[in-house]
This record gives C-alpha cells, sequence and structure tokens, in this order.
C-alpha cells in the first residue's frame, strides 16, 4: 500500500523558515518524479514544486522561486520542502504527492500557518 | 504558463448528468496524450485523482465518471449523479510544468 506521511508544519513568523518532509512507503520510491502541492484554507490547488526521480531537477512557480526548495534523499524515501522568508500568503494545507504526470497518491496533508 | 479556467459551480439533481467544463489557453497534447487530469476534493479530505490523460478512468473509481476532450478543452461528466458526488472537481495539466484550474464545486439541486 501507497503511503505518503507528512510532518513539520506549524506557526511560523512572518519571514522565518520551516523545513517540511514526507516519508513515502509501499513503492519504489526512486523510480518517481515527487511533487508538493499546497491549499489555502477555502481556496483552490497550487502547485508548489516537483523533483525529478533522481533529483537532478526542480521545478516551481514564480510564487515560490527563490524561496522554497525541494530536494529528496532516495535512501531515506523521504521528500523536502525548505520554506525561507515565508510570507502570510504562504499559509496552507501542504500536500506530498506522488507525480506520474498525474498526482496519483497524496499524503493528508500538513498545515502551515505564517502570522505574527 | 498554462493556464486552467473552470465554472465556480453546478447543480445537477439526483440521478442525472453533470458536466464540469475545463478550457486551457494552450494546447495540453503531446504525442498522442492529452495531458489533462482530473481531481475531486471533499471538504476535510485530500484530493483523490479520478481520471488521467483526458479519459483513463484511475484505479477504483466507478465507471459512472468519465472524461473527455482533446487541445484545450476538456470535460468531466458524472451520470448519473449520486449524493456522495457533491464536492469539488479540479483539473490539472502536466503538458508544461503543473497548473490546477480554480475547481467547480457540485451541488445538488
Amino acid at each position: 500500500e501507497v503511503q505518503l506521511v507528512e510532518s513539520g508544519g506549524g506557526l511560523v513568523q512572518p519571514g522565518r523558515s520551516l523545513k517540511l518532509s514526507c516519508v513515502a512507503s509501499g513503492f519504489t520510491f526512486n523510480n518517481y518524479w515527487m511533487t508538493w502541492i499546497r491549499q489555502a484554507p477555502g481556496k483552490g490547488l497550487e502547485w508548489v514544486a516537483s523533483i525529478t526521480n533522481t533529483g537532478g531537477s526542480t521545478y516551481y512557480p514564480d510564487s515560490v522561486k527563490g524561496r522554497f526548495t525541494i530536494s529528496r534523499d532516495n535512501a531515506k524515501s523521504t521528500l523536502y520542502l525548505q520554506m525561507n522568508s515565508l510570507r502570510s500568503e504562504d499559509t496552507a494545507t501542504y500536500y506530498c504527492t506522488r507525480d506520474s504526470w498525474d498526482f496519483d497518491y497524496w499524503g493528508q496533508g500538513v498545515m502551515v500557518t505564517v502570522s505574527s | 504558463d498554462i493556464v486552467l479556467t473552470q465554472s465556480p459551480a453546478l447543480a445537477v439533481s439526483l440521478g442525472q448528468r453533470a458536466t464540469i467544463s475545463c478550457k486551457t489557453n494552450q494546447n495540453v497534447d503531446y504525442y498522442g496524450n492529452s495531458y489533462m487530469h482530473w481531481y475531486q476534493q471533499k471538504p476535510g479530505q485530500q484530493p483523490k485523482l479520478l481520471i488521467y490523460l483526458a479519459s483513463n478512468l484511475a484505479s477504483g473509481i466507478p465507471a459512472r465518471f468519465s472524461g473527455r476532450g482533446s487541445g484545450t478543452d476538456f470535460t468531466l461528466t458524472i451520470d448519473p449523479v449520486e449524493a456522495d458526488d457533491t464536492a469539488t472537481y479540479y483539473c490539472q495539466q502536466s503538458r508544461n510544468l503543473r497548473t490546477f484550474g480554480g475547481g467547480t464545486k457540485l451541488e445538488l439541486k
């Protein structure tokens, strides 16, 4: 059974940093791209970052480029999202997903609140 | 950037057909595949994949759900609609990076 379990969320002040983790199981992690997606309270889904199966390439939308960094440790089957210079508009539930062009598996999500 | 446009809401009666549309500002076809996918999200839950590559039913999804389209115009159809189908539906493209439509909230009349 495929499982994606996120952790690391919480309340953080504007301008500070936070690092999310996602532990994957039930599939061969290093065969798949992985992607972070977020959803602000009461809003729609927003793509945040993607990484190739080897970790050799990463992709971001303009809204987070230069502030967020996606990475992975294939030996630990773990995906990461380092979030720097956080803003109030980064407040959202962050989902870890397996990326097969579509997002066929999703974690339960982890809440990040950016507020003073 | 590829922009996906969905109508915000749709109301249908139980047992009737619901058709949800998604229009893109650029072609999402590539080498015979349409890189368009559909998700269902219920309140408090993570999204669930329904349809991949425009018309393929994801594992475990009932045949009441179907998808069609190509190029820049896509539809998700639910026929017949059941009470459990009330949710928000999102389209998503993967032809160029990744983007989502704004979502369509399906309600019962």
